[in-house]
């Protein structure tokens, strides 16, 4: 299977724990993304990564969100000290941008339920 | 328009029936519109991706239009079937490859 892969599907966990969540994308796509999806909500932008840089980061994300893409391959979202209002969709994505703006690949997501 | 809005946020319809959706989206430093299919229990699909003021995109029964210089873009399904039954999104970007997504329009097809 080449598409955008995401693990775990689900996590449950009680409030106060660390959870991550990984996605590997598909290969040679330069550009990956993470989004947070609610309820009757679209999904929300929470950062992207070109190649292993982290280029943007959404100011709605608390210090206790962090992001990683070592040697551009795989990326993990850490969420430290979880809160009911984490609970979600972690959504990953993928894009191979050369020039203009190109679409998302997404996986299937990662759903997080904080108790 | 600050925000990506679509409308309407939901709506039934019966089989065979044509329907449109509505996605309004910042029209200053705009640079793409995405439409994505999103069926319950998948990831979301790309459908169109349009960047020309008065693009027109069509994939079978799907088809959408782009106005770059109001702001909106119009998805169209002709003759809906059950099939089509999913949340359709749309984002915008303005070039920084940041993708502003809208809240979604959810259709049910009923048969």
């Amino acid at each position: 299977d080449t598409g955008v892969s995401q693990n775990p599907r689900h996590k449950i966990t009680k409030r106060g724990q660390n959870v991550t969540f990984r996605c590997d994308p598909i290969s040679e796509h330069n550009r990956l993304y993470w989004y947070r999806q609610t309820l009757g909500q679209g999904p929300e932008f929470l950062t992207y990564f070109q190649n292993e840089a982290q280029l943007e980061k959404s100011r709605l994300l608390s210090d206790r969100f962090s992001a990683e893409r070592p040697k551009g391959s795989f990326s993990t979202l850490e969420i430290q000290r979880t809160e009911q209002g984490d609970s979600a969709m972690y959504l990953c994505a993928s894009s191979l941008v050369r020039s203009g703006a190109g679409e998302l690949f997404f996986g299937e997501g990662s759903r997080l339920t904080v108790l | 328009i600050l925000n990506v809005e679509q409308s309407p946020q939901s709506l039934h319809v019966q089989e065979g029936d044509s329907t449109n959706f509505t996605c309004s989206f910042p029209s200053s430093n705009f640079y793409a519109l995405h439409w994505y299919r999103w069926e319950t229990a998948k990831s979301p699909e790309a459908l169109f991706v349009m960047t020309l003021n008065g693009d027109e995109k069509k994939k079978g029964r799907i088809s959408a239009t782009l106005n770059t210089k109001e702001g909106y873009s119009y998805l169209y399904i002709k003759g809906s079937q059950p099939e089509d039954s999913a949340t359709y999104l749309c984002a915008s970007t303005s070039g920084t490859y940041k993708y502003i997504f809208g809240t979604g329009t959810r259709l049910k097809v009923l048969a």
